[in-house]
């Protein structure tokens, strides 16, 4: 297998314009991440998916952040309007959760996409 | 939002054994420790999981007391390519129940 598989890898852009990050998870999981790198947040989780459906978006940082799950092979977040501060690496995840009590949930990360937004 | 506690920086040399902990007080209940290992320019990438007790694999052992509070991830005879940042990941009862991964612990090995 691929692995998680992001695109673009890095992504240069103007402050307002709209942003895409794309993800396409491994064959089989059933459940998809999405985290957010910066030097002074570490890795903060955004949302995450369970058979395409969005389970907790708590991390969400406001309304010009979406995240869409269309089918089980393809994840987009998006960011409208882009602002400076949204400049971080973010990453994809994927996992095969069970439904256990005790999951393992062993999350597999995408190489990331760098974000600068000027 | 400091919800586990790692430190941030270890110094180690060739062939040493290297122990990092991570605080997690609040730890939900059915949900297992995972550490997680990042090079500069890629993602996490997993080592290890345990739920309680010990816990060990070809790269690492992972020690969890009973009250699972904390963990400890060791790593044997550490070489320079162990140079990297190391992450606790774990599910905490406070703001329901959310993944959180520890602010990581940059481990240093040296010749």
């Amino acid at each position: 297998d691929a692995g998680v598989i992001q695109s673009p890898r890095h992504e240069v852009t103007e402050m307002g314009q709209e942003v895409t990050l794309r993800c396409k998870p491994i064959s089989g999981h059933n459940s998809l991440f999405w985290y957010r790198q910066t030097m002074m947040r570490g890795l903060e989780l955004l949302i995450y998916f369970n058979n395409n459906v969005p389970i907790d978006d708590s991390g969400m940082p406001e309304d010009r952040f979406s995240a869409k799950m269309p089918n089980a092979s393809f994840s987009t977040l998006k960011i409208q309007p882009s602002e400076p501060r949204d400049s971080a690496v973010y990453f994809c995840a994927s996992s095969y959760h069970s439904s256990a009590r005790l999951a393992k949930n062993i999350q597999y990360f995408g190489a990331g996409t760098r974000l600068s937004v000027l | 939002l400091a919800k586990t506690t790692q430190p941030i920086s270890m110094d180690s040399y060739e062939g040493q054994e290297v122990n990092i902990t991570c605080s997690h007080n609040n730890i939900a209940t059915n949900d297992y420790i995972t550490w997680y290992q990042q090079f500069p320019s890629q993602g996490p990438r997993f080592i290890i999981q345990g739920y309680k007790t010990k816990v060990t694999n070809e790269v690492a052992s992972l020690f969890i007391p009973a009250d699972r509070k904390s963990s400890t991830l060791s790593l044997p005879r550490v070489s320079l390519s162990d140079t990297a940042v190391y992450y606790c990941l774990v599910r905490t009862r406070e703001y329901g129940n959310k993944l959180v991964f520890g602010a990581g612990t940059i481990l240093r090995v040296k010749s």
